[in-house]
């Protein structure tokens, strides 16, 4: 058991560009969840996966914003035309089945948007 | 819908002493779980804990479900245990069944040596 896992660590980009983050959990977690937290606040959930399937998106994930976990596995958050109000700490944590309730979160992706 | 909130928002401490931070909900919850973010941003596991005591070394938690609260016992505290903790529940009006946790307003503990 490795952990969760997230990468890149660190991004920095000008506005209006896209980025991309990854996101490996825990294997064999098949409940994986997206967070973003801003700074002084705690993380806000944007989106959550049960194996491949998308099944949640918080209102605060706009259209500019998409998630995909296509084999039920690693999962990827995209951000397109990147804002300054972007700039965030993009959380990803994973869980276990139905009789397993704790998340383990990964590092985190910090985003700077200039 | 629910509000996590926590006391005290910071706390200033010198090693060796003890502290106790809260976290008070609104409503219901199913799950709770305590977290130490430290300064690099990487949340930590403290403890799950939806009702009942739970210890681990020097930290101690209760959670007192009928009451909505829960509290985090610091004993003998390290400049290692510095950092930004929080409580996050999951409640039970999750009508996808997401099981999302809703973070509360955090405690910015500094230990100072």
């Amino acid at each position: 058991d490795t952990g969760v896992s997230q990468d890149p660590r660190h991004k920095i980009t000008k506005r209006g560009q896209n980025v991309t983050f990854r996101c490996d959990p825990i294997s064999e977690h098949n409940r994986l969840y997206w967070y973003r937290q801003t700074l002084g606040q705690g993380p806000e959930f944007l989106t959550y996966f049960q194996n491949e399937a998308q099944l949640e998106k918080s209102r605060l994930l706009s259209d500019r914003f998409s998630a995909e976990r296509p084999k039920g596995s690693f999962s990827t958050l995209e951000i397109q035309r990147t804002e300054q109000g972007d700039s965030a700490m993009y959380l990803c944590a994973s869980k276990g089945g139905f009789l397993y309730n704790e998340q383990f979160f990964g590092p985190g992706t910090r985003l700077t948007v200039l | 819908g629910i509000q996590v909130e926590q006391s005290p928002p910071d706390l200033i401490l010198q090693e060796g002493a003890n502290s106790t931070l809260r976290c008070n909900f609104s409503d219901s919850v199913n799950n709770l779980q305590w977290f130490h973010q430290n300064p690099w941003g990487q949340l930590i596991n403290l403890f799950y804990i939806p009702s009942g005591t739970k210890q681990n070394g020097r930290l101690s938690a209760t959670t007192v479900a009928t009451e909505r609260y829960s509290l985090l016992y610091i004993s003998s505290s390290q400049t290692t245990d510095s950092g930004v903790y929080f409580c996050a529940v999951v409640t039970p009006y999750d009508g996808g069944a997401t099981n999302k946790l809703i973070f509360g307003t955090g405690t910015l503990l500094a230990v100072q040596p």
